[in-house]
């Protein structure tokens, strides 16, 4: 299965941007980059995925490199609801489109 | 919307007895997975069904079976709880293949 390599966490600064690498070196021509994000005690949260483009939706943006193999997922300006465990995950296109999670980058976020 | 729905919320089982975790989706979504998650871990997939009528193994499927009851309802069965089993469940559900995912709030199993 496709993989993905992020860091274990990260911190940030309220109210300031934050951008959560991932790289995904193996990645295939049809798999999709995923992106969730879990806090405590809660069920995964989707925040966004992509393909090939850059994409924004009203939580983030995604950043996909040109080469596909590392994205970085942008919070425009953190707040304290941020702090969470955020997953960069591939979708296996020819295999149901599964997800397997990784351990994810937990971020904490500083006021 | 209640989006995906997982029953029971918590659940304590002795080593040995069985049960069944539902859950059931109001999206008419075509995909449905199950996953468990340890105290500090990441998610792990048990089983998924691509659509109605089919179902797959994931990567931790040992211990377990499913079902694709119809298109809203898949379920999780452990026929032998063992205290190995004890996690958090996740049911979760995409419209298609690549699409983003919606999952349910989760079971507590705890196997004493």
């Amino acid at each position: 299965d496709a993989k993905t390599t992020q860091p274990n966490s990260m911190e940030s600064n309220e109210e300031e941007p934050v951008h959560l690498p991932c790289n995904h070196s193996t990645i295939s021509g049809t798999d999709y980059i995923h992106w969730y994000r879990q806090l405590p005690s809660q069920g995964p949260e989707y925040v966004i995925h992509g393909l090939t483009s850059n994409v924004n939706n009203r939580m983030a943006s995604l950043a996909i490199a040109e080469d596909r193999k590392s994205s970085t997922l942008i919070l425009h300006r953190a707040t304290l609801r941020d702090a969470a465990v955020y997953y960069c995950i591939l979708s296996i296109y020819n295999q149901g489109g599964k997800l397997i999670f990784g351990q994810g980058t937990e971020l904490s976020v500083k006021p | 919307n209640a989006g995906v729905t997982q029953t029971p919320k918590f659940q304590v089982l002795k080593t040995g007895q069985s049960m069944t975790l539902q859950c059931a989706q109001d999206m008419n979504h075509n995909s449905m997975y199950w996953y468990r998650q340890d105290p500090g871990m990441g998610l792990r997939l048990i089983y998924y069904s691509a659509s109605e009528g089919t179902t797959d193994k994931g990567e931790v499927p040992n211990g377990y079976n499913v079902s694709r009851l119809n298109k809203r309802e898949f379920s999780l069965r452990l026929e032998s709880a063992a205290p190995s089993q004890t996690s958090v469940y996740f049911c979760a559900s995409s419209e298609l293949t690549g699409y983003g995912y919606t999952f349910g709030s989760g079971t507590r199993l705890t196997v004493v």
